[in-house]
């Protein structure tokens, strides 16, 4: 499976601009890059997904390094609802064969929002 | 986005009796269907993937005749923990991927303590 790197953990101020980073060397031409964070004994959320184009969406904005070894998600103005775990993961499309089609959970970032 | 909903949301049940929980694509058909484990404080653990009609595909390590999973329609599969023992009680997940679709949709999650 393709891995990610992000960090452990990070923090923000309400109303502040976040770049949360992820690692991605090994990604191959078919992996979108995904994001979905997880609220406490909840399920994961979906955020935003890209290929090789920045992306932008009502939650954040990904972007993505031209060489896609690396992608930022951005969540433009933190509130205390963002406070969750982040996790950047790589999956192939349905057709593009591999494990890479699975949904493979690192350990995440987790972001807190200080009031 | 598209709706998941895992039943039930929470369930105690006797060490040795069987547990079934159903996982449902309300507003899309979901070709494919992915169920997950967690334990406190860690990330999510993919248990198998299960494409609708065709026997599910365990990871390395899962139980096959303790983890049931059936996928016989387009919006419905279940997962049945059977001879439950108090190691199994953990925050089970489900997520669904429609046809052509890359990105995943997730249930709230099923929270199984074995007494």
């Amino acid at each position: 499976d393709a891995k990610t790197t992000q960090p452990n953990s990070m923090e923000s101020n309400e109303e502040e601009p976040v770049h949360l980073p992820c690692n991605h060397s090994t990604i191959s031409g078919t992996d979108y890059i995904h994001w979905y964070r997880q609220l406490p004994s909840q399920g994961p959320e979906y955020v935003i997904h890209g290929l090789t184009s920045n992306v932008n969406n009502r939650m954040a904005s990904l972007a993505i390094a031209e060489d896609r070894k690396s992608s930022t998600l951005i969540l433009h103005r933190a509130t205390l609802r963002d406070a969750a775990v982040y996790y950047c993961i790589l999956m192939g499309g349905m057709y593009s064969g591999g494990s890479n089609y699975k949904l493979t959970f690192g350990k995440g970032t987790l972001l807190t929002v200080n009031p | 986005g598209a709706v998941v909903s895992q039943h039930p949301s929470w369930v105690i049940c006797k060490s040795g009796t069987s547990v079934k929980i159903e996982c449902r694509s309300l507003d899309f058909q979901a070709t494919t269907m992915f169920w997950y484990r967690q334990f406190p404080k860690q990330s999510l653990m993919l248990m198998a993937t299960s494409n609708e009609g065709s026997k599910a595909t365990y990871e390395q390590g899962v139980e096959k005749d303790k983890f049931l999973i059936n996928h016989a329609s387009l919006t419905l599969s279940t997962l049945t923990v059977t001879s439950a023992h108090p190691e199994d009680s953990s925050f089970y997940i489900c997520s669904a991927r429609g046809p052509g679709d890359t990105e995943a949709f997730f249930g709230q999650g099923t929270r199984l303590t074995v007494v």
